[in-house]
């Protein structure tokens, strides 16, 4: 069955550094994955997605992702991290079963930038 | 609100109690889905729709039941003991097949 894994809980980063937010994915077919961030008691925000097409992916607030077939994974970077962007970051992959939008999510990675 | 609204914010249910969580659309979507959001867990599905008067359970469908007698509107129901005190419910709709789902604010349900 396809999943996607957050490994990290938490990542700390000081601000201006650059930021890696890891995920790796098992889908038997091609992957459709997606990042998203939510903000303390809010809903999901829509950050980028990856298809098909280039392995550099860019999304909005300056972040961007890397797909990695050989290593399955899709991690989510930007260059010079700022205090606003601390959030909890999910990843997510469709359902391949069945022609549906379903998503399976990561456990999530909580970014903490540090001023 | 990005096209999705949900209401209320809050809820406060007492044990026994059903309670209805409203979910409503304006940007004329097929696609609407439920989730509940536990910490350290990610969001798990409940229900989806993919057309009016249709729906179907997700992985957690249990202690659950919806409708989708609009097109815009779809809203949940919690018809048995929650799992934890606070639970956080997010609704979301995609616009088509691959695309991306959009979410609303969330309702935070707590039992008294």
């Amino acid at each position: 069955a396809q999943s996607v894994a957050q490994p990290e809980d938490q990542v700390n980063v000081a601000e201006g550094n650059p930021l890696t937010v890891k995920c790796t994915y098992s889908v038997s077919g091609n992957p459709y994955l997606f990042w998203y961030v939510q903000y303390p008691n809010r809903g999901l925000q829509f950050l980028l997605k990856y298809i098909t097409g280039d392995n550099l992916v860019k999304g909005s607030y300056g972040f961007e992702a890397e797909f990695n077939k050989s290593q399955t994974s899709f991690h989510l970077k930007k260059p010079s991290a700022l205090v606003s962007d601390s959030a909890l970051y999910f990843c997510a992959v469709r359902d391949e079963g069945g022609a549906t939008n379903k998503l399976i999510f990561g456990t999530g990675t909580l970014l903490a930038v540090q001023p | 609100d990005g096209g999705i609204t949900q209401s209320p914010k809050y809820l406060f249910r007492k044990e026994g109690q059903n309670v209805t969580l409203s979910c409503e659309q304006n940007l004329n979507h097929d696609a609407m889905y439920w989730y509940r959001q536990d910490p350290g867990q990610g969001l798990r599905l409940i229900y989806y729709s993919q057309i009016v008067n249709d729906f179907q359970k997700g992985d957690i469908a249990e202690g659950y039941s919806v409708s989708r007698e609009k097109k815009e509107s779809f809203p949940l129901t919690v018809t048995s003991a929650q799992k934890n005190p606070t639970e956080f419910y997010l609704c979301a709709f995609s616009i088509a097949s691959g695309d991306e789902q959009y979410f609303g604010p969330g309702t935070r349900l707590t039992v008294t």
